[in-house]
């Protein structure tokens, strides 16, 4: 079945560091990937998404582009503030889902320190 | 901005107990999931309505849990009896319609529960 897989964290950055977090995934066909971003205490907003090959997703200075290739979507920032202290989760929705289930990876959190 | 409202915040019961947890999706939203997320995992979808109508409930425990949005809005879920291992955050998203690529499915601030 569809999964996703993500980098195991913590991930502790300096602020105004780069980040990349890791995800790829196992689908048929081309599935729509999503990033989102989960705070203490709070429920998941979306940061980004792509629905086909190639498509890079950005919002609030993080990117990530659809590789099909490589069955990846990494998310990345190019300087991180401490304010991005967060858990986040890459997923997908498979195109064989008609029911619009989301697939999570574990999630990854990040912290930046000052 | 309109959000997807949850109550309660948090719930604390013991074993054995019945819980029920509610969600009142964007207005105009005709899709409501109901996901589990046990901690330090990503979330996991245990129920799906389209309108009125469960479309997908594969993975909802269907001997203690139960969930119903009787006329296409909100939702209920419940649990009877709570067990030790239902201890998780329960998360209720909606989007306009399922299974379309630009479709997003927006997220409540979830239920947090424990049982002691």
């Amino acid at each position: 079945g569809d999964s996703v897989t993500q980098m195991e964290g913590p991930v502790t950055l300096s602020e105004e560091a780069f980040l990349t977090i890791n995800c790829t995934y196992t689908a048929t066909g081309y599935p729509s990937l999503f990033w989102y971003v989960q705070y203490p205490g709070e429920g998941l907003q979306l940061l980004l998404k792509a629905t086909k090959a190639d498509d890079k997703g950005s919002n609030k200075g993080f990117e990530a582009t659809y590789r099909k290739e490589t069955t990846s979507f990494h998310l990345e920032k190019g300087s991180v503030q401490v304010s991005d202290s967060a858990v986040y989760f890459c997923a997908l929705r498979g195109v064989s889902s008609n029911t619009g289930k989301l697939i999570f990876g574990q999630g990854t959190t990040l912290q930046v320190k000052p | 901005e309109a959000e997807v409202a949850q109550s309660p915040r948090y719930k604390i019961t013991e074993k054995s107990q019945a819980v029920a947890f509610w969600c009142d999706p964007i207005s105009g939203h005709a899709t409501l999931y109901w996901y589990r997320q046990i901690l330090g995992q990503g979330p996991e979808l245990l129920v799906q309505f389209q309108d009125e109508s469960v479309v997908d409930d594969s993975q909802l425990p269907k001997d203690r849990f139960s969930a119903e949005r009787l006329k296409g809005v909100d939702s209920t879920l419940k649990i009877q009896p709570a067990e030790l291992g239902d201890s998780a955050m329960y998360l209720c998203a909606s989007s306009f319609v399922a299974g379309f690529s630009t479709d997003t499915q927006y997220f409540g601030p979830g239920t947090r529960l424990t049982v002691l």
